[in-house]
């Protein structure tokens, strides 16, 4: 089982949309969450953090299930800038005492006017 | 954004060729990165260091040799890569590696091309 899933789309939807990312995890000890966003030839750059408790920021609403190791992020109302690829990241900090990010590959969004 | 800068942000070299990437951070950080973006896979970690000390070495061939200098500058030594080396290059770093909510930043890469 890979160690962080995503769907790697893409999703193509009409400005105005909203939209849903899923991802699930593997590893039951994770213990932090995020997501990147990458434009294309470019960074990653942080998008959002994911907390259990799920967490807003404007238009894009995040949700952490560790239950069922799953993650989500939600977007409304899609703006053209929006197109990029959404990363699900994950963090682990095992008994070496540092932690690693495990990245997802990516879901791709496309948003058309 | 110039919080972490990348050099050269494309190269091409042959499979006999040595070069080398360099990375430099503006953040004040601890910890420093390598990253190997491939087509269709995931980010890959390669290396890490903390203080200038190397605290992770994913399996990666001695054909890549990282040097870090000192908490700002981070290198990536290559020698007779394949072409199956070729990839997109990033680094990152962050504050620190022992805390589980640490974000990373990353800079805009390297784009390698090994003929």
């Amino acid at each position: 089982r890979k160690e962080v899933e995503q769907d790697p789309g893409p999703f193509n939807v009409p400005e105005g949309a909203t939209v849903a990312f899923n991802c699930t995890y593997s590893n039951s000890a994770s213990q932090s969450f995020f997501w990147y966003r990458q434009d294309c030839r470019k960074e990653p750059k942080l998008l959002m953090s994911v907390y259990s408790s799920g967490n807003e920021d404007g238009r894009f609403t995040a949700q952490l299930n560790r239950a069922s190791q799953y993650i989500s992020l939600l977007i409304r109302d899609s703006k053209l800038s929006d197109s990029a690829t959404y990363l699900c990241v994950v963090n682990l900090t095992p008994n070496s005492g540092y932690s690693t990010l495990t990245f997802g590959k990516g879901t791709m969004l496309l948003v058309s006017p | 954004e110039t919080g972490v800068t990348q050099t050269p942000r494309h190269l091409v070299m042959g499979m006999t060729n040595k070069k080398s990437l360099k990375c430099e951070q503006h953040l004040g950080h601890n910890a420093m990165y390598w990253y190997k973006q491939s087509a269709k896979k995931p980010l890959e970690l390669m290396f890490v260091y903390s203080l200038e000390e190397r605290v992770e070495n994913n399996s990666v061939p001695s054909r890549f040799s990282p040097e870090c200098p000192n908490s700002s500058h981070l290198f990536l030594h290559l020698h007779t890569l394949q072409p199956e080396d070729s990839a997109l290059y990033l680094c990152a770093s962050s504050q620190d590696i022992t805390r589980g909510y640490e974000t990373q930043y990353f800079g805009p890469g390297t784009r390698l091309l090994v003929l």
